[in-house]
């Protein structure tokens, strides 16, 4: 089954603060992953994918196939990080998305 | 360069009435998604096009959801008759389509449809 996880609905931290995103994942093959981004009154846009391994507006994620884990990361955390947070996974051969249930991120002044 | 595209924005009807959404994807983008986001959780695909023919609609409540793209462009979606649970966010999405049924392409997502049903 394919399934993607992220343990935290709600994320509070202060600006200036390191910031971690959690997503575990379930999927038999080598899927492709990605992070998604919704701001206030934005549409769903793509934040970064783990194949292009580069960082967006301060943003990291690895891939760690072992613990299948995704968890994007960000050092100092900036007022216009807040946010919805969705992991998101690509089965192998396939176009479509399968979702996580997403994570608020609110960065506190 | 313009993005997708839908509407209405809003729509609220009750309980076994029936409701269309629209959808333009991006001037040449060959895949197109519907997606359904329920409040609180992330989306889920109801159905994908490859121009104008079906991919996946694995997931699609085929007994009262259906879903064309005549033309290979625009697309609707229809809810007949629409139950409590189907209030949600519709979302639709394209990609380029470049590479068939493999992976790969980025997916611009519309502002979507917010629907309630009474």
């Amino acid at each position: 089954a394919q399934r993607v996880t992220q343990p935290e609905k709600l994320l509070s931290v202060f600006k200036g603060a390191p910031v971690e995103l959690k997503c575990n994942y379930s999927y038999s093959g080598s899927p492709e992953l990605f992070w998604y981004v919704q701001y206030s009154r934005q549409r769903l846009q793509l934040l970064l994918r783990h194949i292009s391994r580069e960082s967006i507006k301060g943003f990291t994620a690895d891939l760690n196939k072992g613990e299948t884990s995704f968890h994007l990361k960000k050092p100092f955390a900036q007022e216009e990080d807040s946010a919805m947070y969705y992991c998101a996974l690509r089965p192998r051969g396939a176009q479509k998305l399968v979702f996580g249930q997403g994570t608020r991120l609110t960065i506190n002044p | 360069e313009a993005g997708v595209a839908q509407s209405p924005r809003y729509k609220i009807i009750e309980k076994r009435q029936s409701v269309a959404f629209w959808c333009n994807p991006i001037s040449g983008h060959a895949t197109l998604y519907w997606y359904q986001q329920i409040l609180g959780q992330g989306p889920k695909l109801l159905i994908q096009f490859q121009n104008n023919g079906v991919v996946d609609d694995s997931q699609l409540p085929k007994d009262r959801f259906s879903a064309e793209r005549l033309k290979g462009v625009d697309s609707t979606l229809k809810i007949q008759p629409a139950k409590l649970e189907d209030s949600a966010v519709y979302l639709c999405a394209s990609s380029l389509g470049l590479r068939g049924t493999g992976g790969g392409e980025t997916q611009y997502f519309g502002p979507g449809t917010r629907l309630l049903v009474l």
